[in-house]
């Protein structure tokens, strides 16, 4: 089955130190993986993607991202967090089993609160 | 940039109600989605449309049907609302034509609907 995981409903921070939200996915063949952002009262940003190549992708916002392939791994990472970043995170996979369509199954979220 | 506008930011609505949600895009995408958003089960795809006159369901179809007469515009029908259906309600939309897509979801700010 193609799913994706947030195993954390909530990860806290302090100003200042790294963050990392994490996010692990299954799904059948080579997976397209996002990571998306949503600040409150608003719709969902983009932040980064992995369609292929390097398995550390940069993306908005200082952040970053690793595809682990062996640990079917996609983990969201910042050096120094900010009490901006505080939002809800959301992992998303493209369900490769529609194949010329486009759809994405999204993770349940986490919520990222900076403290300053 | 693209931009993704929904007719209201807030709706409530009476059980029995056939209740429109509407959805516009700016940047002519071929494909547009409509999600709804509640607390611990992230974003769940209720229709998706790849064309003009074109759709296909996505995980929760129940309950609901949906509308694309010109590429610009998605509207999500509720044909008889009901009171499991207060959520946060987002569309998006996205570049798919061939050799142009960047598989990045664009979000509308949501419609938040109650049901009474």
């Amino acid at each position: 089955a193609q799913s994706v995981a947030q195993p954390e409903d909530q990860v806290n921070v302090a100003e200042g130190n790294p963050l990392t939200v994490k996010c692990t996915y299954s799904v059948s063949g080579n997976p397209y993986l996002f990571w998306y952002v949503q600040y409150p009262n608003r719709g969902l940003q983009f932040l980064l993607k992995y369609i292929t190549g390097d398995n550390l992708v940069k993306g908005s916002y200082g952040f970053e991202a690793e595809f682990n392939k062996s640990q079917t791994s996609f983990h969201l990472k910042k050096p120094s967090a900010l009490v901006s970043d505080s939002a809800l995170y959301f992992c998303a996979v493209r369900d490769m089993r529609y194949s010329g369509t486009y759809k994405y199954i999204f993770g349940t979220g986490t919520r990222l609160k900076v403290l300053a | 940039d693209v931009k993704v506008t929904q007719s209201s930011r807030y709706l409530v609505k009476r059980t029995g109600e056939k209740v429109f949600l509407e959805c516009v895009q700016d940047m002519d995408h071929e494909n547009m989605f409509w999600y709804r958003q509640d607390p611990g089960l992230g974003l769940r795809l209720i229709y998706f449309s790849y064309d003009v006159k074109m759709k296909e369901k996505g995980d929760i179809p129940e309950g609901y049907s949906v509308s694309r007469e010109k590429k610009e515009r998605f509207s999500l029908i509720l044909e008889s609302a009901s009171t499991n259906q207060t959520s946060m309600y987002l569309c998006a939309s996205l570049n798919g034509a061939t050799g142009l897509t960047t598989d990045t979801q664009y979000f509308g700010p949501g419609t938040r609907l109650t049901v009474l």
